[in-house]
C-alpha cells in the first residue's frame, strides 16, 4: 500500500507570495492533518480535515488555510508569506479517529526568502 | 498554555532498556497519550498510545501515571536503529495532536 505523498518536496518563495502544498493520503484514510515543524517551535498542529470538513485547528493566523477534496486529498495554502513561515510542513493521514495511527508523509520543505 | 515537556536528549547503550519520560502540565480525562519517533529526513512514525492503563506492543511499552500527568516510554532493548527523536503527544479534545518538545535518543554501540 502506497504511503502518504506530499508535493512538492522542496519549495522556495519570496516574502509576500502565496504557496499551495498538496497531500495525498493512504488509500481508505479519510482524516488528514497538517503540521508545521521548525527548529524553534518544534512540531505544531495546523488543522485536521475529515470528509471535506475541518474538524479542528491550531493557533495559526488566517493566512494559513486548507481544504480537503472528495477523494480525501488535501491542500494547504499560505498567503502573504513571511520569513517565519520557512519550515517543514508535514501531512498525516489516518482512518478516522484520533486513536487511529497517523501515518506521516516526508514533508514539504518551504524556504521563504 | 498547557505544555508537554521532555528531556532534550538521552543516551543508552545498545541492548539495554531505555526509559523516556514525559510530563504534561495539563491533561484532561479524555486526552490520549501517544508516542511517535522521527528519523532524520523522515516524517514521524507511530510507536504506541494509551489512555489510562499501561500498554504494550511489539515495539515498546507505555507506562502512564495514575494522575496521567506523566508517562514513560520503555524500549526494552535499544538497538542502533532506535536512535531518533521521540515525541510525546497529547491529543487534546479530538483530532488535535499537541506535540511535546522531543527527546533525541542516542544509542551507543
Amino acid at each position: 500500500k502506497a504511503g502518504v505523498t506530499q508535493t512538492p518536496r522542496y519549495l522556495i518563495k519570496t516574502r509576500g507570495q502565496q504557496v499551495t502544498l498538496s497531500c495525498s493520503p493512504i488509500s481508505g484514510h479519510r482524516s488528514v492533518s497538517w503540521y508545521q515543524q521548525t527548529p524553534g517551535q518544534g512540531l505544531q498542529f495546523l488543522f485536521e480535515y475529515f470528509s471535506e470538513t475541518q474538524r479542528n485547528k491550531g493557533n495559526f493566523p488566517g493566512r494559513f488555510s486548507g481544504r480537503q477534496f472528495s477523494n480525501s486529498r488535501s491542500e494547504m495554502n499560505v498567503s502573504t508569506l513571511e520569513l517565519g513561515d520557512s519550515a517543514l510542513y508535514l501531512c498525516a493521514s489516518s482512518l478516522a479517529s484520533v486513536t487511529d495511527t497517523q501515518y506521516f508523509g516526508p514533508g514539504t520543505r518551504l524556504t521563504v526568502l | 498554555d498547557a505544555k508537554t515537556t521532555q528531556p532534550n536528549s538521552m543516551e543508552s547503550n545498545e541492548e539495554e532498556p531505555v526509559h523516556l519520560p514525559c510530563n504534561h502540565s495539563t491533561i484532561s480525562g479524555t486526552d490520549y497519550i501517544h508516542w511517535y519517533r522521527q528519523l532524520p529526513s523522515q516524517g514521524p512514525e507511530y510507536v504506541i498510545h494509551g489512555l489510562t492503563s499501561n500498554v504494550n506492543n511489539r515495539m515498546a511499552s507505555l507506562a502512564i501515571a495514575e494522575d496521567r500527568k506523566s508517562s514513560t516510554l520503555i524500549l526494552h532493548r535499544a538497538t542502533l536503529r532506535d536512535a531518533a527523536v521521540y515525541y510525546c503527544i497529547r491529543s487534546s479534545g479530538t483530532y488535535k495532536y499537541i506535540f511535546g518538545t522531543g527527546t533525541r535518543l542516542k544509542v551507543l554501540a
